[in-house]
């Protein structure tokens, strides 16, 4: 069950920011956005969640509108590291839901 | 601390066949999950388990069961193989509290190959 919508794919230069957006319009009340991404044939590797606040840490900031309804990764200096496929994933209680992700690709 | 482990890293089966995986959690860690990831259908969940109990169940066949042991280690089983059973194997685990806070720790997967 798809709960969330995201660009199939997306380029951005390196040493620039990165916004990678979100659609999860049907998000309930208790359910959190989190944002996970996978380097090619790795395990997914854990970006940044957050309920209703903008969150900030090491790895990237998370951008949540007040409806709830979409959301946006920032990367704010993007490496030739980043190229990945990201994942934004909402989640109550239960299984998480990955969608299709966005492949993210940072040009030199 | 150590991560999550995935034993073994790859695996070639022929159909049919059954097969076992295993996982190890970090260490603390009570929740293990499983997702299967295709080219076609991305990552799929599987089954989730907390405490030796099977607490969540993606929709997926008979075929694919797994447990988990007094100490968290996860293994999980497909049995009568098909060759659409070929993916990557990810086991993931977190903390396990009933937070809905808690992210998942991803393992490096299992290659299985149904031929």
């Amino acid at each position: 069950d798809a709960k969330t919508t995201q660009p199939t794919s997306m380029d951005c230069a390196e040493g620039r920011a990165a916004n990678l957006p979100c659609n999860h319009s049907t998000i309930s009340g208790n359910e959190y956005v989190y944002w996970y991404r996978q380097i090619h044939s790795q395990g997914p590797q854990y970006i940044i969640h957050g309920l209703k606040n903008n969150e900030t840490n090491e790895m990237a900031s998370l951008i949540i509108t007040e409806d709830r309804k979409s959301s946006t990764l920032i990367l704010p200096h993007a490496t030739l590291r980043d190229t990945a496929v990201y994942y934004c994933i909402v989640r109550a209680l239960g299984q998480f839901y990955f969608g299709t992700g966005t492949s993210l690709t940072v040009i030199p | 601390k150590a991560g999550v482990t995935q034993t073994p890293r790859y695996l070639i089966k022929t159909r049919g066949q059954q097969v076992t995986l295993s996982c190890s959690p970090i260490s603390g860690h009570r929740s293990v999950s499983w997702y299967q990831q295709t080219p076609g259908q991305g990552l799929q969940f599987l089954f989730e388990y907390f405490s030796e109990t099977q607490r969540n169940k993606g929709n997926f066949p008979g075929r694919f069961s797994g447990r988990q042991f007094s100490n968290s280690r996860s293994e999980m089983n497909v049995s009568t193989l098909e060759l659409g059973d070929s993916a990557l194997y990810l086991c993931a685990s977190s903390p396990g509290t009933a937070s809905i806070r808690n992210e998942q720790f991803f393992g490096p997967g299992t290659r299985l190959t149904v031929l």
